[in-house]
């Protein structure tokens, strides 16, 4: 089908465990961005990729990691789990960020016990 | 750094009610400015974008302002029903092409 999808739906893992969350489009949307949506704070960006190869650091990256060898997939990270990185997890992609809407995927619950 | 504000957190009215939602950003060069709608447990859906140049953009009952000058945008709904109960987003597309969320508008319409 086409669209964002985003897998695992829901996870809970361990502390210090390291975890992946993936994120597939099929428009072949240049950009795509990782945010984190928390109680109070909204959704915040974590990471995001301009094209494959190219990445680069949001407002809460500490303790992520992302890769973009392909355009339509774009794995995110954690290199060792942590109770505070317990949140929602979303994807989105868009071709032109200038003139164009974000689309979402259906996020990630992740649960850090 | 950018910031964006939206009030009130929450909104209850009743149905048929005509409501205005407020979102205001503190830097205003800005490329757009998108109004999200998001169900509990689910993603974003895009309700209206508009462009900087823009000062409007309207979508059946939603109608989206944009005062880029004053750093204000307000979503009105028309005649508003149970289903638009939601909450309500805005963001802002800036520098480096990234969007700044506010932290949302929780809207609940009785009947």
């Amino acid at each position: 089908d086409a669209g964002i999808t985003q897998s695992p739906r829901y996870k809970i893992t361990e502390t210090g465990r390291q975890v992946t969350l993936m994120c597939h489009q099929t428009w072949s949307h240049s950009y795509m961005f990782w945010y984190r949506q928390d109680l109070g704070h909204g959704l915040r960006l974590i990471y995001y990729s301009a094209a494959a190869d190219i990445t680069d650091k949001g407002e809460v990256s500490d303790g992520y990691v992302v890769s973009r060898s392909k355009t339509e997939n774009f794995p995110l990270t954690l290199e060792s789990a942590t109770r505070s990185q317990t949140s929602v997890y979303f994807c989105a992609s868009i071709h032109n960020p200038g003139t164009d809407t974000q689309y979402f995927g259906p996020g990630t619950r992740l649960t850090v016990l | 750094k950018q910031e964006v504000t939206q009030i009130p957190a929450a909104l209850s009215v009743p149905e048929g009610e005509n409501l205005v939602l407020n979102c205001s950003f503190t830097d205003s060069a800005i490329y757009n400015l998108q109004w999200f709608r998001q169900d509990p447990g689910k993603g974003l859906t895009s309700l209206l974008l508009i462009q900087s140049s823009q000062r409007e953009q309207t979508s059946g009952r939603l109608n989206a302002s944009l005062d880029k000058s004053s750093g204000r945008s307000t979503l009105y709904i028309a005649a508003s029903q149970p289903g638009d109960s939601a909450t309500y987003l805005c963001a802002v597309t800036g520098g480096g092409n990234k969007l700044t969320f506010g932290t949302g508008t929780q809207l609940k319409v009785e009947l």
